[in-house]
């Protein structure tokens, strides 16, 4: 595919159970950034990863929330124990790397998150 | 810490109508600017970006934005727009891990 992929793309949940979402960006970007968008908060960044490795995850809302990547292509978010407070649609974008012409990030249509 | 306002939640104009959205950021170094758009029901696209040089910059669509550093502005601007310009816009700044921190948007409703 050509843009960033997200799955999935509509989830429902349960207060208190864990849910796992997926980004597989564009091939080839080898940086990827995962965001939240809610009505209240608007777009928040999370977590950025170059490569394998995220070298600051303090952007994460709590110690609920983690993510990997692994193979420097496929991320996945995670959060635990969900809350009502979680519901919001995360995307997921990438891009070539981060020196200046390659620094357009390119987002995934999202998958939104509702906990009950 | 690197903050964006966007002046404006909700703009309503008719068509061929001039429009200008606002867009200040908090930082007073060296920036990268970016303005992204969301169509309804579409995943968020870039329109424009500045990292240096000319301060007037073209996007897409016929849109242009122009850097103020004494203002620490980055408008937004389209000569006349359209029915498919409606939309949600979204004023970026580069933040120190290379995520976008971005305004809280401004809603665009286009009258035909």
């Amino acid at each position: 595919g050509a843009g960033v992929s997200q799955s999935p793309s509509n989830k429902v949940t349960e207060k208190g159970k864990d849910v796992e979402l997926r980004c597989d960006p564009i091939s080839g970007h080898t940086a990827l950034y995962w965001y939240r968008q809610s009505l209240g908060q608007g777009l928040e960044f999370l977590i950025y990863f170059q490569g394998n490795s995220a070298p600051d995850k303090s952007g994460l809302p709590s110690d609920r929330f983690s993510a990997e990547r692994t193979g420097g292509s496929v991320s996945t978010l995670t959060i635990q124990r969900t809350q009502q407070e979680d519901s919001a649609v995360y995307l997921c974008a990438s891009s070539l790397g981060t020196g200046m012409d390659q620094e357009t990030q390119y987002f995934g249509p999202g998958t939104r998150l509702l906990v009950l | 810490a690197q903050s964006v306002s966007q002046h404006n939640h909700h703009v309503i104009l008719s068509e061929a109508a001039s429009l200008e959205l606002g867009c200040n950021y908090s930082y007073g170094g060296t920036v990268n600017l970016f303005w992204y758009v969301q169509y309804p029901g579409q995943h968020l696209q870039l329109l424009l970006k500045y990292f240096s040089g000319d301060p007037l910059v073209k996007g897409i669509k016929g849109f242009e934005a122009e850097f103020i550093k004494s203002k620490f502005s980055f408008n937004l601007r389209k000569p006349s727009v359209q029915w498919s310009d409606t939309a949600e816009y979204f004023c970026a700044v580069k933040g120190s891990q290379g995520n976008l921190i971005f305004g809280k948007g401004t809603k665009l409703s286009v009258k035909p």
